[in-house]
């Protein structure tokens, strides 16, 4: 168990909504990094937050944002889903907001039909 | 060409023997990751390392930055560390906490 928690784990939606991803860091972490596992993609980082400031932003769709509250959890935001957004995302944290050790979540499995 | 390249893309082994997982990578990086991902798809991080060697148990990572390569080795590997292992760099320019992967090797070791 990494201290990671993701809800909810599983979430299946039409094409058109939109969803809402959270994470809780572990105890202590002030980053937190959202990442995308698709089967023809494999693993890339949408974006990063470090105490509550957006700090790196990576393929992250317009239709996706994200936000960190000061509690420290984040949610991933994804808006007119397509079938394409079919995926894995996954949470992870770290102490620091340079390159520590991260540590992942059990990731929120989405299936947009 | 992919930033991190990782081989073999399948590697399948008899319990007890020795293996290696190879990354090599084209960027400049602050950081290099090995990461576990199991089949019901958790991911763990094994090692974070910037240079030399890093060894947990019967995982060893190595690191060459001036060849920009990395190994993974397991020694005597046992069927339940059956899973794909992912290679991830942080660029040293730009935003070190972008995370690149490559596209995993998975490993099945064969009672």
């Amino acid at each position: 168990d990494s201290g990671v928690t993701q809800t909810p784990k599983h979430l299946i939606t039409a094409t058109g909504q939109r969803v809402t991803l959270r994470c809780s860091p572990r105890s202590g972490d002030l980053s937190v990094y959202w990442y995308q596992q698709s089967l023809d993609q494999g693993l890339q980082f949408l974006i990063q937050y470090y105490n509550g400031e957006e700090r790196a932003k990576g393929n992250i769709l317009e239709r996706f944002s994200a936000q960190q509250f000061p509690d420290l959890h984040s949610e991933l935001n994804l808006s007119s889903l397509e079938l394409g957004d079919s995926a894995l995302y996954f949470c992870a944290s770290s102490v620091g907001g340079g390159p520590y050790e991260q540590y992942f979540g059990p990731g929120t499995r989405l299936t947009v039909t | 060409k992919n930033e991190v390249e990782q081989s073999p893309q399948n590697l399948t082994a008899q319990e007890g023997e020795f293996i290696t997982i190879n990354c090599s990578y084209s960027v400049g990086i602050s950081a290099l990751h090995w990461l576990q991902q199991h089949p019901g798809g958790g991911i763990v991080s094994l090692f974070m390392l910037s240079s030399g060697k890093k060894k947990h148990g019967r995982l060893i990572a190595t690191i060459n930055i001036q060849e920009k390569h990395s190994s993974l080795h397991i020694t005597a590997s046992h069927p339940r560390d059956s899973a794909v292992y992912i290679c991830a760099v942080g660029s040293s320019s730009g935003s070190a906490r972008q995370l690149t992967f490559g596209s995993g090797t998975q490993l099945t070791v064969l009672p």
